[in-house]
């Protein structure tokens, strides 16, 4: 089946250590986003990439990285400057602009 | 600024009713709408779109209508499920980027 896979599902940061939340997707979308989502709200887009080896900064991308080395892989890095990391993080993959993206199904991030 | 919201946090409809979820927009640029539905713990679900050249789009069960003249996106369910129950988003574009409001919470009653 074609989809959009989010690995870890649940993942544990320590104060000062960066991770990183694998995005792999097999639709042969050129685009693909990363949003974060808090408790009771709507979600805020962090970063996208409408082709390979190019991506762009979202609304909140402080404290986030990014690479888009293949199509099919868009991992998201949180580093240690973003100090409120706690969030349920989306990834997302669309044909071109003004289609449906279609979405993984999460990594919920914690501190430990 | 750009804003997409909902007129409504929650909404309970019983069982084999019609569900109408409503939803604001401030960006007269936006020239693409689309809604979404969520379930507890995973990712959002698509569920229908609509373009700016269009009032009205029928899908399974649900239609969406846009009134540009007012800024003002709806979704309607038809015969509400219990499966219906979810978090309802609506989100705009004029580019790559969605805009996404905080969610209607469907409550389906039995």
């Amino acid at each position: 089946d074609g989809g959009i896979t989010q690995s870890p599902k649940y993942l544990f940061r320590k104060e000062g250590q960066n991770v990183t939340l694998s995005c792999e997707q097999n639709l042969n979308h050129d685009a693909m986003y990363w949003y974060r989502q808090d408790p009771g709200q709507g979600l805020r887009l962090i970063y996208y990439s409408q082709i390979v080896n190019d991506f762009q900064k979202g609304d909140i991308a402080e404290g986030y990285s990014v690479s888009r080395e293949k199509k099919e892989s868009f991992p998201l890095t949180v580093t240690s400057a973003q100090k409120n990391p706690t969030a349920f993080y989306l990834c997302a993959s669309s044909i071109s602009r003004n289609q449906p993206q279609h979405f993984g199904d999460g990594t919920r991030l914690s501190i430990l | 600024g750009e804003s997409v919201g909902l007129h409504l946090p929650t909404l309970s409809v019983q069982e084999g009713d019609n569900s109408i979820i409503n939803c604001a927009y401030s960006n007269s640029a936006s020239d693409y709408f689309i809604w979404y539905k969520q379930e507890s713990g995973k990712g959002p679900q698509f569920i229908i779109d609509i373009r700016s050249n269009m009032d009205k789009r029928q899908g399974q069960r649900v239609t969406v209508l846009l009134n540009k003249t007012v800024k003002h996106l709806s979704l309607q369910i038809a015969a509400t499920q219990p499966g219906d129950s979810a978090v309802y988003f609506c989100a705009e574009s004029g580019d790559y980027k969605l805009s996404f409001g905080a969610g209607t919470t469907v409550t389906v009653r039995a």
